[in-house]
C-alpha cells in the first residue's frame, strides 16, 4: 500500500455542494499537510496538523475546513467553493512538522474542478 | 525572506540528451535544507534529494546529479541520458530554522520525446 492515499482523485462540484477529501497516511508520521497546486503557481501550504492539532493555517478562506481525526487521516471539507478553487489538491505527511529539513512525502491529489 | 525561483517554465528534450534544471532560492538562514520532487503524471511530488546548507558537495545518483553552489544560491539539478519516463514537473524546494516548512518554486515542465 503506498504511503499517502488521496480520495477521490478526480472530483467535479457545483458551487453549492458540500464535498470532503479524504487522506491517510501509512508511514506513521505526527504531521500531515494540505497543499493546494494551481497552474503556473508555487504550491501553497494551506494547513498543517502535527498530532491531531492544527498548528497552521495560511489564511484559507473558511469555504475550506479542514478536519484531523487521528494521527493517520486527514480530511479537507469543502462547501460553496469557487471556480477559482479548482487546482490540485495534495495530501502530504512528515514524520514531525517542526525541524528543518523534515522531508514531506506526498499522495498523489485530488483534482477538483468547480462548476 | 525565502523564496525559490525556477526560471524555466517548460524544457522539451529528445531522448539521451543532458538536461539542467535550474533552481535558485534566497534566505536569510545560515543552515537551510534545499529539496528536489518529481511530480509524474499520476500527480504524487516524488522526493529526489535533500541537501544542507553546510554541504556543498555535488551528488550524483545514478543519470541524476546536483550542483550546489552558496555562492550564486542555486542547487541545479541535471539529468544525465534523459529518458522518456523522466518526463514529469520538477519541483526545487527550501526550508530553513525560520519558517519550518517549505518553500516551493513554479516547477519546471520536462517533456522527454522519443
Amino acid at each position: 500500500e503506498t504511503g499517502v492515499t488521496q480520495t477521490p482523485r478526480h472530483l467535479v462540484m457545483g458551487m453549492t455542494n458540500k464535498k470532503s477529501l479524504k487522506c491517510e497516511q501509512h508511514l506513521g508520521h505526527n504531521a500531515m499537510y494540505w497543499y493546494k497546486q494551481s497552474a503556473k503557481k508555487p504550491l501553497e501550504l494551506m494547513f498543517v496538523y502535527s498530532l491531531e492539532e492544527r498548528v497552521e493555517n495560511n489564511s484559507v478562506p473558511s469555504r475550506f475546513s479542514p478536519e484531523c481525526p487521528n494521527s493517520s487521516h486527514l480530511f479537507l471539507h469543502l462547501h460553496t467553493l469557487q471556480p477559482e478553487d479548482s487546482a490540485l489538491y495534495l495530501c502530504a505527511s512528515s514524520q514531525d512538522w517542526k525541524g528543518a529539513g523534515t522531508e514531506a512525502f506526498f499522495g498523489q491529489g485530488t483534482r477538483l474542478t468547480v462548476v | 525572506a525565502q523564496k525559490v525561483t525556477q526560471a524555466q517554465t517548460e524544457i522539451s528534450v529528445v531522448e539521451k540528451e543532458d538536461v539542467t534544471l535550474d533552481c535558485v532560492y534566497e534566505t536569510r538562514d545560515t543552515t537551510y535544507y534545499l529539496f528536489w520532487y518529481k511530480q509524474p503524471p499520476s500527480g504524487e511530488l516524488v522526493f529526489l534529494i535533500r541537501r544542507n546548507s553546510f554541504d556543498e558537495q555535488n551528488e550524483i545518483s545514478g543519470r541524476y546529479s546536483w550542483n550546489f553552489q552558496k555562492s550564486t544560491s542555486s542547487f541545479n539539478f541535471t539529468i544525465t541520458a534523459s529518458q522518456v519516463v523522466d518526463s514529469a514537473v520538477y519541483f526545487c524546494a527550501l526550508s530553513d530554522d525560520n519558517t519550518d516548512k517549505l518553500i516551493f518554486g513554479t516547477g519546471t515542465r520536462l517533456q522527454v520525446f522519443p
